[in-house]
């Protein structure tokens, strides 16, 4: 049974800060990766998909990365906003095409 | 493009009660969506993959005739919470793919039910 995990469960950093959210999934047979962002009471938005024969993706500050064998990716935001608060929550499909989710890490940038 | 609706945003019952939740697709046709069911705090739990058409399809300890969904067209899905209690309570997220269960979902704003 595919589980992902996400550390760390929480993140406070002072505003400009580059930060690096972790996810790790046990079963490495995945369609994609698909990072989201979720803001308090909110539904998601996503912020980058990454398919299985990828390595990373980039949108603006933000940058993703894949390692399928390891059963790894990582979000990499830099020069951290107030505007960046929320829940970043990380997703894979698997081979039944299921989105399994992460517990997610809320992040507070201070300003 | 690629908008998902959901209403209401919002609800407050009675406990016993039923409620029904819309999911619609705004500007495509979804052949399939999802429902999703999130604690405070918690992750996104997948509960049934829903297709125009046909019965849908769910997880492992979700309970078909509590949480009935109704796929009649393929801009809209409905999940009604039948006789809802407490522990029912929950913020309820719907997604929506265009062509196959293997593209981008994607999400709606969500369902906050509280059950009195």
């Amino acid at each position: 049974k595919q589980e992902v995990t996400q550390i760390p469960a929480a993140l406070s950093v002072p505003e400009g800060e580059n930060l690096v959210l972790n996810c790790s999934f046990t079963d490495s047979a995945i369609y994609n990766l698909q990072w989201f962002r979720q803001d308090p009471g909110k539904g998601l938005t996503s912020l980058l998909l990454i398919q299985s024969s990828q390595r990373e993706q980039t949108s603006g500050r933000l940058n993703a990365s894949l390692d399928k064998s390891s059963g790894r990716s990582t979000l990499y935001i830099a020069a951290s906003q107030p505007g960046d608060s929320a829940t970043y929550l990380c997703a894979v499909m698997d081979s039944s095409y299921k989105l399994i989710f992460g517990s997610g890490t809320r992040l507070l940038v201070r300003p | 493009g690629a908008v998902v609706s959901q209403h209401p945003s919002w609800v407050i019952c009675k406990s016993g009660t039923s409620v029904k939740i819309e999911c619609r697709s705004l500007d495509f046709q979804a052949t399939t969506m999802f429902w999703y069911r999130q604690f405070p705090k918690q992750s996104l739990m997948l509960m049934a993959t829903s297709n125009e058409g046909s019965k849908a399809t769910y997880e492992q300890g979700v309970e078909k005739d509590k949480f009935l969904i109704n796929h009649a067209s393929l801009t809209l899905s409905t999940l009604t919470v039948t006789s809802a209690h407490p522990e029912d309570s929950s913020f309820y997220i719907c997604s929506a793919v265009r062509h196959s269960t293997t593209d981008t979902q994607y999400f709606g704003p969500g369902t906050r039910l509280t059950v009195l």
